[in-house]
C-alpha cells in the first residue's frame, strides 16, 4: 500500500539555524499538508498545499515558514531561524481530489529538536 | 469556532473491558469525522471516518463510532479491548473540501493485560 514518507526522522539542530524538513507524499495525491505536535498537545494544523500555492494557513505557519515542492515527488518545510518553542513532531500528509473522502494519510514524522 | 473536545485523559482498563470515548465537535458547515490512533512510537493512522449516510460507523481493528448530529458527538466504542489497543486516541473533524483537520487532545488508553 503506497504511503507518505518524510526524511529525517529526526533531526536536532541549534536555535537560530535553518532547517529543510522533506516529505514525499502519495504519488497520485494533488493536496499536501504539514502538521505538528509539540510534545503532550493535539496534532495542530500549519499549511496546506494545493496547485503549487498555499491554500490555507494558521496562525502559527508565520514569516519563518516556507512550503515548497521542489519537483515533482518531494514536498518541503523550511523553518528559516528556529526557535526553542519549535521543537515538536512535524507530520505530512496528503490526499487524493478526485476521492470522496477527502481522507489525509500521514507519513511517520520528523521529530525536531532545537537546542 | 472550530474545535474538537475529548473529554478523557488518560483511560485505564483491563482487557475484555468494554471502551468509550467521548468527542464533541464545534463546525460550521458540512462536517466530516474521523478518529486517528497513535500507537508507541508509529504514525497516525485512520481507525474510522464519517461523512454521510449511516451515523453508525465501523472501523478497523473492531472500533466502531456514532454520529449523533443534535449532541454535535462522535464517540468511539469497542465493545471488548485487547492489550495491543493501547495507544493514543484522537478524534478529528474537517471540512468538505480538502481542507485542514482539526484534532482533538487526544486519549491515551492504557490496557491492563
Amino acid at each position: 500500500e503506497p504511503e507518505v514518507t518524510q526524511t529525517p526522522s529526526h533531526q536536532v539542530t541549534q536555535m537560530g539555524q535553518e532547517v529543510i524538513l522533506r516529505c514525499v507524499p502519495i504519488s497520485n495525491h494533488l493536496y499536501f499538508y504539514w502538521y505538528r505536535q509539540i510534545l503532550g498537545q493535539k496534532v495542530e494544523f500549519l499549511v496546506s498545499f494545493y496547485n503549487n500555492e498555499i491554500s490555507e494557513k494558521s496562525e502559527i505557519f508565520d514569516d519563518q515558514f516556507s512550503v515548497e515542492r521542489p519537483d515533482g515527488s518531494n514536498f518541503t518545510l523550511k523553518i528559516r531561524s528556529t526557535k526553542l518553542e519549535d521543537s515538536a513532531m512535524y507530520f505530512c500528509a496528503s490526499s487524493d481530489p478526485t476521492s470522496s473522502s477527502y481522507e489525509q494519510y500521514f507519513g511517520p514524522g520528523t521529530r525536531l529538536t532545537v537546542t | 469556532a472550530q474545535s474538537v473536545s475529548q473529554h478523557n485523559h488518560h483511560v485505564i482498563l483491563s482487557e475484555a473491558a468494554s471502551l468509550e470515548l467521548g468527542c464533541n465537535y464545534s463546525y460550521g458547515g458540512t462536517v466530516n469525522l474521523f478518529w486517528y490512533v497513535q500507537y508507541p512510537g508509529q504514525h497516525l493512522q485512520l481507525l474510522l471516518k464519517y461523512f454521510s449516510g449511516d451515523p453508525l460507523v465501523k472501523g478497523i481493528k473492531g472500533f466502531e463510532a456514532e454520529f449523533i448530529k443534535s449532541k454535535f458527538s462522535f464517540n468511539l466504542r469497542k465493545p471488548s479491548v485487547q492489550w495491543s489497543d493501547t495507544a493514543e486516541y484522537f478524534c478529528a473533524v474537517g471540512g468538505s473540501s480538502a481542507s485542514k483537520i482539526i484534532f482533538g487532545s487526544g486519549t491515551r488508553l492504557s490496557i491492563r493485560p
